[in-house]
């Protein structure tokens, strides 16, 4: 398989303040990843799909300015809330594929925010 | 719009026991399927992926199927351990819209008691 690391994996912050988190491909090198964002008992939630060197693609009902997402090298795409509120406490979750779109998909190891 | 489903929600069982996961999903025209495990509070490790035009795909202890034209897959587990309990979930890759994405089933609970 492949290996797709992100940090942190626990963040604790408080409202109104802003958080990165970092989703690296470790041994290939990824031209598009994936962040979702996951709730309890429930299915996985794709925010937005993060292109190298280009803007990021946002789902329906995704607030761009309030999730930004930069990839600005072939192994790195951040995620940052901005002014984060208790609402945005949750599981947030990276993927990259090596090849085309359609091969297997490796995930990083989760980030945990709480907006205290 | 694509929907997975995956029954049961839960499923407990004593070690040894064979066990199979259900998934379904309402747009057949997917490019592959994928089973994933997520333990508690981790993320999600890749099991098996299967392609379109594939119909299972084994690894160790555990076989997938895939029939595309009922929209439906299995993953079966063979002589369960406590150490395959675990959230189980099923996606499926296709086109939505103007980007190919997965899409999550909202996952299988297992317990496996010694």
């Amino acid at each position: 398989g492949a290996v797709v690391s992100q940090h942190p994996s626990r963040v604790i912050c408080k409202s109104g303040t802003s958080v990165k988190i970092e989703c690296r491909s470790l041994d290939f090198q990824a031209t598009t990843m994936f962040w979702y964002r996951q709730f309890p008992k429930k299915s996985l939630m794709l925010m937005a799909t993060s292109n190298e060197g280009s803007k990021a693609t946002y789902e329906q009902g995704v607030e761009k300015d309030k999730f930004l997402i930069n990839h600005a090298s072939l192994t790195l795409s951040t995620l940052t809330v901005t002014s984060a509120h208790p609402e945005d406490s949750s599981f947030y979750i990276c993927s990259a594929q090596k090849g085309d779109l359609n091969t297997e998909a490796f995930f990083g190891q989760g980030t945990r925010l709480t907006v205290v | 719009k694509q929907e997975v489903t995956q029954i049961p929600a839960a499923l407990s069982v004593p070690e040894g026991e064979n066990l199979v996961l259900n998934c379904s999903f309402t747009d057949s025209a997917i490019y592959n399927l994928q089973w994933f495990r997520q333990d508690p509070g981790k993320g999600l490790t890749s099991l098996l992926l299967i392609q379109s035009s594939q119909r299972e795909q084994t690894s160790g202890r555990l076989n997938a199927s895939l029939d595309k034209s009922s929209g439906r897959s299995t993953l079966y587990i063979a002589a369960s351990q406590p150490g395959d309990s675990a959230t189980y979930l099923c996606a499926v890759y296709n086109s939505g819209g103007s980007n190919y994405k997965l899409t999550f089933g909202k996952g299988t609970l297992l317990t496996v008691n010694p």
